[in-house]
């Protein structure tokens, strides 16, 4: 068990909706990954919080958006779901280089 | 941003025998280089890392070897046992200074270990 918290474990929607992915880091981690993976592109890093603040991005699309809480955890925001965007997402928590996994939530959109 | 290439894809040993894994990177500024275990169904588990002021590192079975120079580490499993088999990956950082960037995960080698 990682420390790292993900719900819900797995959530099937339609094509158009929008749906939001939580985590709760590991107990004292600022930082905050969000992550995807899918069978044809692998596992990609999204995007970064740290403390609240957005950090650094990577392969997010624009309908995706997310935020961190003063609590620390946080939340991925998927919205005008494709038939594509149907993966594991993933978050990660970390204090330094190492990098926490949570569980993960399955999405399918049918 | 970050390449990285992973090698082999998949990987068959028989049980007690050694596996190794390698990893090849792009940035030549990365400084830290760690390699993740998935079993099926579960998130990603770090199982070692490796900065690069170190060459080598190990941890009882499992080890880490870096070579700057050409850009590549490698994952080294000896002795192996059933419940290593899992999909590994290396994942340096996308830019240098690890902690506060995301990985780049190579493409995964699925290791099986034969009875």
């Amino acid at each position: 068990d990682s420390g790292v918290t993900q719900t819900p474990k797995h959530l099937i929607t339609a094509t158009g909706q929008r749906v939001t992915l939580r985590c709760s880091p590991r107990s004292g981690d600022l930082s905050v990954y969000w992550y995807q993976q899918s069978l044809d592109q692998g596992l990609q890093f999204l995007i970064q919080y740290y403390n609240g603040e957005e950090r650094a991005k990577g392969n997010i699309l624009e309908r995706f958006s997310a935020q961190q809480f003063p609590d620390l955890h946080s939340e991925l925001n998927l919205s005008s779901l494709e038939l594509g965007d149907s993966a594991l997402y993933f978050c990660a928590s970390s204090v330094s280089d190492t990098q926490y996994f949570g569980p993960g939530t399955r999405l399918t959109v049918l | 941003g970050e390449n990285v290439e992973q090698h082999p894809s998949t990987l068959s040993v028989q049980e007690g025998d050694s596996a190794v894994i390698k990893c090849t990177y792009s940035d030549s500024a990365s400084n830290y280089f760690p390699w993740y275990k998935q079993e099926l169904g579960k998130g990603p588990q770090l199982i070692i890392d490796i900065r690069s002021n170190v060459g080598e590192k190990k941890d009882q079975r499992i080890a880490v070897t870096l070579n700057k120079t050409a850009k590549h580490f490698s994952l080294h499993i000896t002795e192996t046992q059933p419940e290593d088999s899992a999909v590994y990956f290396c994942a340096p950082p996308l830019r240098s200074g690890g902690g506060a960037d995301g990985l780049t995960f190579g493409k995964g080698t699925h290791l099986i270990i034969q009875p």
